[in-house]
């Protein structure tokens, strides 16, 4: 079965505010990444954070990491039309990157 | 900066015809991964390759082969295509498998008719 699994599957916002994504897997990671994909475009590293670490920014991202609950969230702040895309998390346990089943973000101008 | 090359980007085929796709890493990259991804659905794993040999396989059906060559560049050989094939193939390299990033292609987009 799938390592990551994503929610919401979708989400619709008003531009300006936050949008929060969740992650969530199953065995020991080495690392989590998350991407982004405009539709019927290729993927776009955002963020990695590593299994050591709990949380990391990256300008209006954040992300957070709890090994202990195998799960891992993704903040966008002040969010933008631009950010409108798919957003997958990516779990690396050594052998393999397993992908999420993604968000699809709606921000509304 | 350099980043993954896949040709083609675009690819039509007829049922029961092979299709190659290609894929060039970052220079220097020594993993190569393929995946493939049907219409609204995400990435699915289908195989990999650390310095030229087959390092892991997911969910790659027997009627696909792939391989890396001296050059670090991958094939992905598809034969006997079936209209459940049409999807997007992306190619992705890294250089530490441990704690690096996958840099993406944009991908190779198949139809099958």
């Amino acid at each position: 079965s799938q390592q990551g699994e994503e929610d919401p599957q979708a989400l619709s916002i008003q531009e300006g505010e936050n949008a929060t994504m969740n992650c969530s897997y199953k065995t020991s990671i080495n690392n989590l990444q998350w991407y982004r994909q405009n539709s019927g475009r290729g993927l776009v590293h955002l963020i990695l954070i590593r299994s050591n670490e709990r949380e990391k920014h990256s300008g209006r991202l954040r992300v957070t990491l709890d090994t202990s609950k195998k799960s891992s969230s993704l903040l966008i702040t002040a969010s933008r039309a631009a950010d409108t895309a798919s957003y997958f998390c990516a779990t690396d346990t050594g052998n393999q990157f397993y992908f999420g089943t993604g968000t699809s973000l709606t921000v509304i101008p | 900066a350099a980043g993954v090359i896949q040709s083609p980007r675009h690819l039509i085929k007829e049922k029961r015809e092979t299709a190659t796709l290609k894929c060039y890493p970052i220079p220097r990259h020594d993993t190569v991964y393929w995946y493939q991804q049907g219409p609204g659905q995400d990435p699915q794993f289908l195989i990999s390759f650390y310095e030229k040999m087959q390092s892991d396989k997911g969910s790659i059906p027997d009627r696909f082969s792939a391989q890396q060559f001296s050059d670090y560049h991958s094939e992905l050989n598809m034969s006997s295509l079936e209209l459940g094939d049409s999807a997007l193939y992306f190619c992705a390299s890294s250089l530490d498998t441990i704690t690096g990033e996958l840099f993406f292609g944009e991908g190779s987009r198949l139809t099958v008719l």
